[in-house]
């Protein structure tokens, strides 16, 4: 059963362009979504993450906009760059949980000079 | 700090052999995961401990065993492989279960393949 729906599953833009991955997950319990970004051969590493209580966090230039009501959150990489090449996973998680993330099934950008 | 190591890094099984994914962090946290991610499937969650001699199951667990050595160790046993475990297994960390120090932090992978 797949709580975190992700997409796309993959995403081409051109330098300089805005990439945006959305998901939406379905347990209203959920109170912790982290945004992990891979490189080939290395594991996942935390980009950036929002609780509900606000609806836009911003760390440079990634974004994530939280839609509580949709249950919906999206990732948002301004001037993407051909370093932002990698796998992109959003996940969530709630207290008394354990700490246990469910992933989103995965975006594969490529950013094209 | 070397972060989360993971050994070895590769390996190649048959199926029915056994075999243990090692894991241990240097940072001290209290909880750790043992993640398997399969193309198309994002990471699931395997066992995790949440704090020293704490295990549990997480969302796909049959065919696998742990054990929390300690609090920096936490290894992951197959017992007798099947070619559906082949995937990239990877073991986490975080300083704590819930608040401020939620992050898990990753270690390079293991990628096992079973024939």
């Amino acid at each position: 059963q797949q709580q975190v729906k992700q997409s796309p599953q993959s995403l081409i833009v051109q330098k300089g362009g805005i990439s945006i991955i959305n998901c939406a997950y379905e347990n209203t319990a959920f109170d912790y979504f982290p945004w992990y970004q891979q490189f080939p051969g290395k594991g996942p590493a935390l980009l950036i993450a929002i609780r509900p209580d606000v609806s836009e966090k911003k760390e440079g230039r990634f974004t994530i906009s939280f839609n509580k009501s949709a249950k919906q959150f999206s990732l948002h990489i301004m001037d993407s760059q051909p370093g932002d090449s990698a796998t992109y996973f959003c996940a969530a998680s709630y207290r008394g949980g354990y700490n246990k993330l469910i992933f989103g099934a995965g975006t594969r950008l490529a950013v094209h000079p | 700090n070397a972060g989360v190591t993971q050994t070895p890094k590769f390996q190649v099984l048959k199926t029915g052999q056994s075999m243990t994914l090692q894991c241990a962090q240097d940072m001290n946290h209290n909880s750790m995961y043992w993640y398997r991610q399969d193309p198309g499937m994002g990471l699931r969650l395997i066992y995790y401990s949440a704090s020293e001699g704490t295990t549990d199951k997480g969302e796909v667990p049959n065919g696998y065993n742990v054990s929390r050595l300690n609090k920096r160790e936490f290894s992951l046993r197959l017992e007798s492989a099947a070619p559906s475990q082949t995937s990239v297994y990877f073991c986490a960390s975080s300083e704590d279960e819930a608040g401020a120090s939620e992050t898990q932090y990753f270690g390079p992978g293991t990628r096992l393949l079973v024939l």
